[in-house]
């Protein structure tokens, strides 16, 4: 089983319509975040959290919000879609281990489109 | 802040050769971590490298090694004796060291790799 999981992997929705995306993980780490891909753009970060009581935002964190239920979840939530926000969502986590460096794990990424 | 450039939106490249992704970054920092990450068709991202900023030495990893030259915020990416698996889009990343606050990533546009049979 894949350690960080994403669901849906893939969504059509509608201006207006409210959207949450949610992301699990296995790997018991503390650390979670939200990225979005663009086209041209590269991965852009939305919201991170670094434990269930830490949520901060990020580059654009703009039209979204977010929630951390648990240690291994975190959902991200488009309150009223827009066209805009049509793109690829990546979720990520990393440890807070003491070493200099926390690897971030990708998962395997939710393609939404707001028409 | 942060930002980083990748000057080449798409290259291609015949199988078996070599080929070069470049990177620059700019950043105050004096300690940070630069990263490549593959992203094939699947759209999952996969971590191809990592060169720490205070390590001289470049990285490697099989066919896959960095030309990091600090002084110039070049951070480039050989790929030797490529393989048509290699096909993928590349993005390089930007990390603050930990000990300087938040470890978030800072990706560059990408440059979509073909590796022609």
């Amino acid at each position: 089983d894949a350690d960080v999981t994403q669901t849906p992997r893939n969504r059509i929705t509608k201006t207006g319509k409210r959207i949450m995306l949610e992301c699990s993980q296995t790997k018991g780490h503390d650390r979670m975040y939200w990225y979005r891909q663009d086209p041209g753009l590269g991965l852009r970060l939305i919201y991170y959290s670094f434990d269930v009581k830490d949520i901060n935002k990020g580059e654009i964190s703009d039209g979204y919000s977010v929630s951390r239920q648990a240690q291994a979840k975190f959902s991200l939530s488009l309150e009223s879609a827009i066209p805009n926000q049509t793109a690829l969502y990546f979720c990520a986590t990393s440890e807070a281990s003491g070493s200099s460096y926390n690897e971030q794990f990708f998962g395997p990424g939710t393609r939404l489109t707001v028409l | 802040a942060q930002t980083v450039t990748q000057s080449q939106p798409e290259m291609s490249v015949q199988e078996a050769e070599t080929v070069t992704l470049s990177c620059t970054y700019d950043t105050s920092e004096s300690n940070y971590y630069l990263f490549w990450y593959k992203q094939p068709p699947s759209r999952q991202m996969i971590l191809v490298i990592r060169q720490e900023a205070y390590k001289q030495q470049n990285a490697t990893e099989n066919r896959f090694s960095v030309n990091f030259q600090k002084a110039a915020k070049s951070f480039s990416l050989k790929i030797s004796d490529s393989q048509l698996g290699d096909t993928a889009m590349y993005f390089c990343a930007f990390m603050k060291h930990r000990s300087f606050g938040n470890e978030k990533l800072t990706f560059g546009t990408g440059t979509r790799l073909t590796i022609i049979p």
